[in-house]
């Protein structure tokens, strides 16, 4: 494993219907992110994991996003009740963070290609 | 205001050009700041850091103001394969990561 998998790597879906991306982070990474970026923007942050704890939680994060990250490896995104605004390119970042250090980097995988129909 | 904001151009530049690209940021508490390269339809990747005493890599040349809260990239003989979006992230409070909207630059033979 050289790098941050994702998975599926585009997903079009109804509007109404639930969707769970997942993603794989680089296996020595303590930390996963998950950002979200339309045509035009850059990347906009959605929450992050340090381990298995969720530490923040954008207020772009609706009551219909939820991330999880069990025992500190992979982790998905939910979306449920998909809007057309969800239309977006998702994003999963890992990083290695070390106490007061200040290099930390941000690694991404290919990322999901959501269309909501 | 946003947190971090670029020049969205398109910057189109002929070959051999020298361009260079502005971000400035809002939190004078900033840790550590990079520049991205996204190409179309793909993820972004890590370019460079960016260090207070400035840093280089090869053609490309990363400078950071932090009294006036801006970074700068500086690519020099611009190749082909430099057309891309470049994208200014600031690492705000050592845990969040933001991103510009990115700067558009096309290379022309």
């Amino acid at each position: 494993d050289t790098g941050v998998s994702q998975n599926p790597r585009h997903k079009i879906t109804k509007r109404g219907q639930n969707v769970t991306f997942r993603c794989d982070p680089i296996s020595e990474h303590n930390r996963l992110y998950w950002y979200r970026q339309t045509l035009g923007q850059g990347p906009e942050f959605l929450t992050y994991f340090q381990n298995e704890a969720q530490l923040e939680k954008s207020r772009l994060l609706s009551d219909r996003f939820s991330a999880e990250r069990p025992k500190g490896s992979f982790s998905t995104l939910e979306i449920q009740r998909t809007e057309q605004g969800d239309s977006a390119m998702y994003l999963c970042a890992s990083s290695l963070a070390l106490y007061g250090a200040r290099d930390e980097k941000l690694f991404f995988g290919s990322g999901t290609q959501l269309s909501v129909l | 205001r946003k947190e971090v904001e670029q020049d969205p151009g398109p910057f189109n530049v002929p070959e051999g050009a020298t361009v260079a690209f502005n971000c400035t940021y809002s939190n004078s508490a900033s840790q550590s700041f990079f520049w991205y390269r996204q190409d179309c339809r793909k993820e972004p990747k890590l370019l460079m850091s960016v260090y207070s005493s400035g840093n280089e890599d090869g053609r490309f040349t990363a400078q950071l103001n932090r009294a006036s809260q801006y970074i700068s990239l500086l690519i020099r003989d611009s190749k082909l394969s430099d057309s891309a979006t470049y994208l200014c992230v600031v690492n705000m409070n050592g845990n969040q990561f933001y991103f510009g909207t990115g700067t558009s630059l096309t290379v022309i033979p």
